[in-house]
């Protein structure tokens, strides 16, 4: 059973604070690795898809790093906003054609 | 374009009753999926369908049937409802892969939340 770990499973900060989170999944047999906001009340939506080791992506004020070798991803958000309230899944992909989702971050951005 | 609709939006359903979750996409992806999310968990796979005509067991499977209908539509069956399938259903479709990577983004409905009683 592959397991997708993310941490923390909540995060209550200020606006304006910079903060990350945390995505494990398996080192072996790693296709790909994504990165979805998903807002309450709405549907899930793609922020990032990370292939490469060493990959970073960026949208805005938010950046992701990855690290395949040793089994982890960050999501980074830079000076939080309140509409950056939401949960931040990331999932993983091996050779199959499955996602394996972790069970999320809810980040909490109070003004 | 719509992107993925899913209906019903809510459904209450007494145990052993069945009922089917139909999904849509108007994308013209390959791949469609069927999730449910129970709270302190993430999505969790049921079943999915690799493209029209093809469709394989995920996680979770027991307790559901799926039909791949055509390439638009992908919809969930539950043939005796029980408590344990309360939950909130999520359909999603991806594009099919480019070049030989793996860089399908899944692009997911509103969803459907349903109660067994």
């Amino acid at each position: 059973i592959l397991n997708v770990e993310q941490s923390p499973q909540s995060l209550h900060v200020q606006e304006g604070d910079s903060t990350n989170f945390t995505c494990s999944f398996p080192s072996s047999n790693f296709y790909a690795l994504h990165w979805y906001r998903w807002e309450t009340a709405k549907s899930p939506e793609a922020l990032f898809v990370m292939t490469l080791n060493g990959d970073e992506k960026k949208k805005g004020r938010i950046s992701a790093t990855l690290n395949t070798k040793e089994g982890y991803s960050y999501l980074y958000i830079k000076g939080s906003q309140p509409e950056d309230s939401a949960t931040y899944l990331c999932a993983f992909k091996d050779s199959s054609y499955k996602l394996i989702f972790g069970s999320g971050t809810r980040l909490l951005v109070r003004p | 374009n719509a992107g993925v609709t899913q209906t019903p939006k809510f459904q209450v359903l007494k145990t052993g009753q069945s009922m089917t979750l139909q999904c849509a996409q108007d994308m013209n992806h390959n791949s469609m999926y069927w999730y449910r999310q129970d709270p302190g968990m993430g999505l969790r796979l049921i079943y999915y369908s690799a493209s029209e005509g093809t469709t394989d067991k995920g996680e979770v499977p027991n307790g559901y049937n799926v039909s791949r209908l055509n390439k638009r539509e992908f919809s969930l069956r539950l043939e005796s409802a029980a408590p344990s399938q309360t939950s909130v259903y999520f359909c999603a479709s991806s594009e099919p892969f480019r070049g030989g990577g793996f860089l399908e983004t899944q692009y997911f409905g509103p969803g459907t939340r349903l109660l067994v009683l």
